[in-house]
């Protein structure tokens, strides 16, 4: 398809175990957001990649959550030793357009359950 | 701090009712504006945008929004919806070079038919 998509669209842990989130972008596109909805609240900003720049981690709400971006495209969102609190949709978008210009398009969502 | 506020988080309307959305930034320099929608299990779609030029942006499905400056708002309208409006709408907003969108709450919005 050609929109950003996101692996898994569910997943279920329990609290303490590691979880990985998978997001392909739209090809193409040089920059890539991590973003987290959290029921009763807006979009929080996690993460941002563009191109081979240092990514923006200023979002990352603690140590316990990384990501990485494998070659300027798929992008891994790994949130270690989970708390009921991640419980979450976690949002992947991307963008071609720098600058002011720019619109990002998001993904489906992982919806995101700690136990 | 950069913040975006919507007013209403939950509408309900009837078929053929006009609507406005209301969304208010902070951010006091240049500012790329934007309305989301997010339809009933699906992900988040853009509605319409403003970066420059006219205030008034049209976009899709027969929505527009006004920038005004003076505000600093860029309220959502449509003289007349449907039920398959019903959505969740969220105005975000980006400020000079920063490139992290800043979210409202977001709209619930029904509409009855």
């Amino acid at each position: 398809g050609a929109g950003v998509s996101q692996s898994p669209s569910n997943k279920v842990t329990e609290k303490g175990k590691d979880v990985e989130l998978r997001c392909d972008p739209i090809s193409g596109h040089t920059a890539l957001y991590w973003y987290r909805q959290s029921l009763g609240q807006g979009l929080e900003f996690l993460i941002y990649f563009q191109g081979n720049s240092a990514p923006d981690k200023s979002g990352l709400p603690s140590d316990r959550f990384s990501a990485e971006r494998t070659g300027g495209s798929v992008s891994t969102l790994t949130i270690q030793r989970t708390q009921q609190e991640d419980s979450a949709v976690y949002l992947c978008a991307s963008s071609s357009i720098l600058g002011m210009g720019e619109t990002q398009y998001f993904g489906p969502g992982t919806r995101l359950l700690v136990l | 701090a950069q913040s975006v506020s919507q007013h209403n988080h939950h509408v309900i309307l009837s078929e053929a009712a006009s609507l406005e959305l209301g969304c208010n930034y902070s951010y006091g320099g240049t500012v790329n504006l934007f309305w989301y929608v997010q339809y009933p299990g699906q992900h988040l779609q853009l509605l319409l945008k403003y970066f420059s030029g006219d205030p008034l942006v049209k976009g899709i499905k027969g929505f527009e929004a006004e920038f005004i400056k003076s505000k600093f708002s860029f309220n959502l309208r449509k003289p007349s919806v449907q039920w398959s409006d019903t959505a969740e709408y969220f105005c975000a907003a980006r400020g000079g070079n920063n490139r992290k969108l800043i979210w409202g709450l977001g709209t619930s919005l029904a509409v009855n038919p």
